[in-house]
C-alpha cells in the first residue's frame, strides 16, 4: 500500500498571501495524483487531477505540480473561501487509492 | 446535473447491521465505476470499497473485508453498502463517489455525494 504524507498538518496564512502544501508518496505514483478541498460539513471537492490539471470550474489561483513521489499544491493568493482542509490522493497503485492525512489551511 | 445522494445512515449497536444506499442521477450510471469512502469524526478520508461498472470486479479495504458488501443495481441507478458486524471504529460519514471518467484506469473520484453518518454505539 502506498502511504501518502502531507505537510504541514496546519498552515496559517493571511488572506492574499501564497500557500504551499506538500504531499509525498512512499513510492512513485507517476502523475496519478489528485487534490481535494473539504470545507466543514461538506463533501470533498476535486481541485486537481493528473498532478497539475485543474478540474472544471476551479480558479486559476490553484495550481499543482510534481511527479513521482513529490507533489505541491499552491494557492497563489488566498481568498476567504479557500480556508479549508486539503487532501492529496494517489490513484496509480490500487487498491487502495490512498489519501494523505490532510493539511488544514487556517486564517493567520 | 450529476448528483449522488446517500441515505441509510443512523445509530446502530456494535455487532449490528446497516445498509447504505447511493442514488445517482444526471449521468449514465451503468458506465461508471463507483466507490465508498468514509471519514471518521475529525479524521481524514479512508477508501472503503470499489465496484466496477458491471459489478464483476470488487475490492475492499482490509479494515472492512469480510464484513461489508458493496453492490449496485444499474437498472435503479443505485449503489449499496451492506455493513455487518459493525464496530465502534466504523463510526464515520460514508460518501459514495464516482470515478471521474467511464471505463478509464487509473482514475480519480469526482463527484462525491454529501455523505451519510453512521454511528456505532451502545
Amino acid at each position: 500500500e502506498i502511504v501518502m504524507t502531507q505537510s504541514p498538518a496546519t498552515l496559517s496564512v493571511s488572506p492574499g498571501e501564497r500557500a504551499t502544501l506538500s504531499c509525498r508518496a512512499s513510492q512513485s505514483v507517476s502523475s496519478n495524483l489528485a487534490w481535494y478541498q473539504q470545507k466543514p460539513g461538506q463533501a470533498p471537492r476535486l481541485l486537481i487531477y493528473g498532478a497539475s490539471t485543474r478540474a472544471t470550474g476551479i480558479p486559476a489561483r490553484f495550481s499543482g505540480s510534481g511527479s513521482g513521489t513529490e507533489f505541491t499544491l499552491t494557492i497563489s493568493s488566498l481568498q476567504s473561501e479557500d480556508f479549508a482542509v486539503y487532501y492529496c490522493q494517489q490513484y496509480n497503485n490500487w487498491p487502495p487509492r490512498t489519501f494523505g492525512q490532510g493539511t488544514k489551511v487556517e486564517i493567520k | 446535473q450529476v448528483q449522488l445522494v446517500e441515505s441509510g445512515g443512523g445509530l446502530v449497536k456494535p455487532g449490528g447491521s446497516l445498509r447504505l444506499s447511493c442514488a445517482a442521477s444526471g449521468f449514465t450510471f451503468s458506465d461508471y465505476y463507483m466507490s465508498w469512502i468514509r471519514q471518521a469524526p475529525g479524521k481524514g478520508l479512508e477508501w472503503v470499497s470499489y465496484i466496477s461498472s458491471s459489478g464483476s470486479t470488487i475490492y475492499y479495504a482490509d479494515s472492512v473485508k469480510g464484513r461489508f458488501t458493496i453492490s449496485r443495481d444499474n437498472a435503479k441507478n443505485s449503489l449499496y453498502l451492506q455493513m455487518n458486524s459493525l464496530r465502534a471504529e466504523d463510526t464515520a460519514v460514508y460518501y459514495c463517489a464516482r470515478d471521474a471518467y467511464p471505463g478509464m484506469l487509473p482514475n480519480w473520484f469526482d463527484p462525491w455525494g454529501q455523505g451519510t453518518l453512521v454511528t456505532v454505539s451502545s
